[in-house]
């Protein structure tokens, strides 16, 4: 499978904190983006890091890529209440994209 | 600008019924690719279209087909539904799948086989 993996599964965090959370993949990339899911909903686009770049900022957001390990890290600072979701990579590929596992985040308030 | 719009937001059929769901890209997105959800399996491919055209197929049955029209409204359906097929379809829509753009993600269509 070309499939990546989030890691850690499931994070649990106070409110205030920073949640880190990686992605590893397997296939060469043109680019990386990032999603948040809420409860069955749709994805919501967070970010998107292309392969030539190593780290990319959006409000409390960066995303770091590290093409020789094939993987990615977010981090979300100062988390808040509302950024309890699943948070989901995507790589491109093949004209689709492969999606890992997820990670689902709950911030307590 | 309008995002993807998924229709109909829910649905629940009846096993061995046929299904029909729509999603209409952002405004000027040419490629649109389709995502069964799952617990067990997470995010599985369907397939991606572009201008019309069905240019990449997940490893899915035959069951599920779909189709792009001109203005890039996409369908996708499923026919001889089974209880296994209840699941979230997303649909997502950008520029071109092939390169460095975004892609988009609707709100989904929950569908049920009971």
């Amino acid at each position: 499978s070309q499939q990546g993996e989030e890691d850690p599964q499931a994070l649990s965090i106070q409110e205030g904190e920073n949640a880190t959370m990686n992605c590893s993949y397997k296939t060469s990339i043109n680019n990386l983006q990032w999603y948040r899911q809420n409860s069955g909903r749709g994805l919501v686009h967070l970010i998107l890091i292309r392969s030539n770049e190593r780290e990319k900022h959006s409000g409390r957001l960066r995303v770091t890529l590290d093409t020789s390990k094939k993987s990615s890290s977010l981090l979300i600072t100062a988390s808040r209440a509302a950024d309890t979701a699943s948070y989901f990579c995507a790589t491109d590929g093949g004209n689709q994209f492969y999606f890992g596992t997820g990670t689902s985040l709950t911030v307590i308030p | 600008k309008a995002g993807v719009t998924q229709t109909p937001r829910y649905l629940i059929k009846t096993r061995g019924q046929q299904v029909t769901l729509s999603c209409s890209p952002i405004s000027g997105h040419r490629s649109v690719s389709w995502y069964q959800q799952t617990p067990g399996q997470g995010l599985q491919f369907l397939f991606e279209y572009f201008s019309e055209t069905q240019r990449n197929k997940g490893n899915f049955p035959g069951r599920f087909s779909g189709r792009q029209f001109s203005n890039s409204r996409s369908e996708m359906n499923v026919s001889t539904l089974e209880l296994g097929d209840s699941a979230l379809y997303l649909c997502a829509s950008s520029l071109n799948l092939g390169a460095v753009t975004e892609a988009f993600f609707g709100q989904g269509t929950r569908l049920t086989v009971v």
